[in-house]
């Protein structure tokens, strides 16, 4: 069974630190990888995906991904309350009857207190 | 990004009576869309996968036969609920797969459906 994982929460942080969020998945055969962010009683909201090795930065955000550690990240710099919310980790495949299929992790809820 | 919407963005009925909701891809087309369920404090669970023009596939324990998927266009698909009950009461949320080599799916707004 495929399966995401998310460091479990809250996580809190004060205003300008950073946030680190992590995710570890089990199917070694993933290939995409996607942060969302879902406010509550919304939808999720895309951040950033990753499909290759290493880091991938836009703006404040930056994606981190170790494949042979089967392990994705995502660091927020300098956070405000507004990114307060909860991120959820998605995995996806992209062969077969799976492509373009997501599991999610359960989320960790992110609370940026000023 | 692309977007997706979704109609109703709330819907309240009866148990027993059906509701349909839509799902529309406004400025890409969707060759693959999915229906997703989040109840409360959870995570989002995949309930089935739809493909235009061909039958849906389900998620292991989603009953097909309750929740009937057509994906007629490569911008529509539409869940419907059937003899809805208090415990369908959730928020289902689809988003839209652009394949063209790329992964992203991109979200509706999501529907709130309540059963009373």
């Amino acid at each position: 069974q495929k399966e995401v994982e998310q460091n479990s929460g809250p996580l809190s942080v004060p205003e300008g630190a950073i946030a680190s969020l992590n995710c570890t998945y089990s199917d070694r055969g993933s290939q995409s990888f996607f942060w969302y962010r879902q406010y509550s009683g919304k939808s999720p909201e895309l951040i950033m995906f990753i499909y290759s090795n290493g880091d991938k930065e836009d703006g404040r955000f930056t994606a981190q991904l170790n494949k042979a550690s089967q392990y994705v990240s995502l660091l927020i710099r300098d956070s405000q309350p507004s990114d307060s919310a909860t991120y959820l980790c998605a995995v996806g495949t992209a062969g077969g009857t799976s492509y373009g299929k997501l599991t999610f992790g359960q989320g960790t809820i992110l609370t940026v207190h000023p | 990004g692309a977007v997706v919407s979704q109609h109703p963005s709330w819907v309240i009925c009866k148990s027993g009576t059906s509701v349909k909701i839509e799902c529309r891809s406004l400025d890409f087309q969707a060759t693959t869309m999915f229906w997703y369920r989040q109840f409360p404090k959870q995570s989002l669970m995949l309930m089935a996968t739809s493909n235009e023009g061909s039958k849906a596939t389900y998620e292991q324990g989603v009953e097909k036969d309750k929740f009937l998927i057509n994906h007629a266009s490569l911008t529509l698909s539409t869940l419907t609920v059937t003899s809805a009950h208090p415990e369908d009461s959730s928020f289902y949320i689809c988003s839209a797969y652009g394949g063209r080599g790329s992964y992203e799916q991109y979200f509706g707004p999501g529907t709130r459906l309540t059963v009373t």
